[in-house]
């Protein structure tokens, strides 16, 4: 069964400094990628998704991703986080078109220092 | 504002009571889901609904019972819950199954059982 592994469960950055949060995946074939953010007290909203072509994703609020297939990695980053950027982030696969359920990580909790 | 509503935010309930999760989308959408979330544990997929049917129980505890009267309504019925069922219970909804759609969140309700 596929899986997604977020490795970190903690990061700290400060306001300004560029950001990477990793996202690994266990699938043969090439997975249909995600990545979540969920401020504190609300639900999850979409940053950017992967499906197929550039394997350089642009998502919203500044976010980006890549696609690394010989890694089994799609991670996130931002060249310079805001302090509004602090929450919980989760990449999420969906296996292929016959099961589009999300399979999500653990989660990466983001805190941004002044 | 996602267009997703959940009531109550907050539930503290004791294993004895029956109380019921709403959900709400004023999106048109036609698939609505369940998800719960607990600390340090990916988010754990429950029930699928598309046209009021239900198309996914993910082998959830009989003491859960959905039900969706319409495709802008679901609810959860709790009874009997045990201590361990404590958790953030996520709403989702999407205009199909299909993958490329994307799943817009409500903010969760926070049940806590005594």
């Amino acid at each position: 069964a596929q899986s997604v592994t977020q490795p970190d469960i903690h990061i700290t950055v400060s306001e300004g400094a560029s950001l990477e949060l990793r996202c690994n995946y266990s699938y043969g074939a090439t997975p249909y990628l995600f990545w979540y953010v969920q401020s504190p007290g609300q639900g999850l909203q979409l940053l950017l998704k992967y499906f197929s072509g550039d394997t350089l994703v642009q998502g919203i609020k500044g976010f980006e991703a890549e696609f690394k297939r010989s890694q089994s990695s799609f991670n996130l980053r931002k060249p310079s986080v805001h302090w509004s950027d602090a929450a919980e982030y989760f990449c999420a696969v969906v296996k292929d078109f016959g099961n589009e359920k999300l399979t999500f990580g653990t989660g990466t909790r983001l805190t941004i220092i002044p | 504002e996602t267009g997703v509503t959940q009531t109550p935010r907050h539930l503290v309930m004791g294993m004895t009571n029956k109380k019921s999760l709403k959900c709400e989308q004023h999106l048109g959408h036609n698939a609505m889901y369940w998800y719960k979330q607990s600390a340090k544990k990916p988010l754990e997929l429950m029930f699928v609904y598309n046209f009021k049917e239900q198309t996914e129980n993910n082998s959830v505890p009989s003491r859960f019972s959905p039900e969706c009267p319409n495709s802008s309504h679901l609810f959860l019925h709790l009874h009997t819950l045990q201590p361990e069922d404590s958790a953030l219970y996520l709403c989702a909804s999407r205009a199909g199954l299909a993958v490329y759609n994307e799943q817009f969140f409500g903010p969760g309700t926070r049940l806590t059982v005594l």
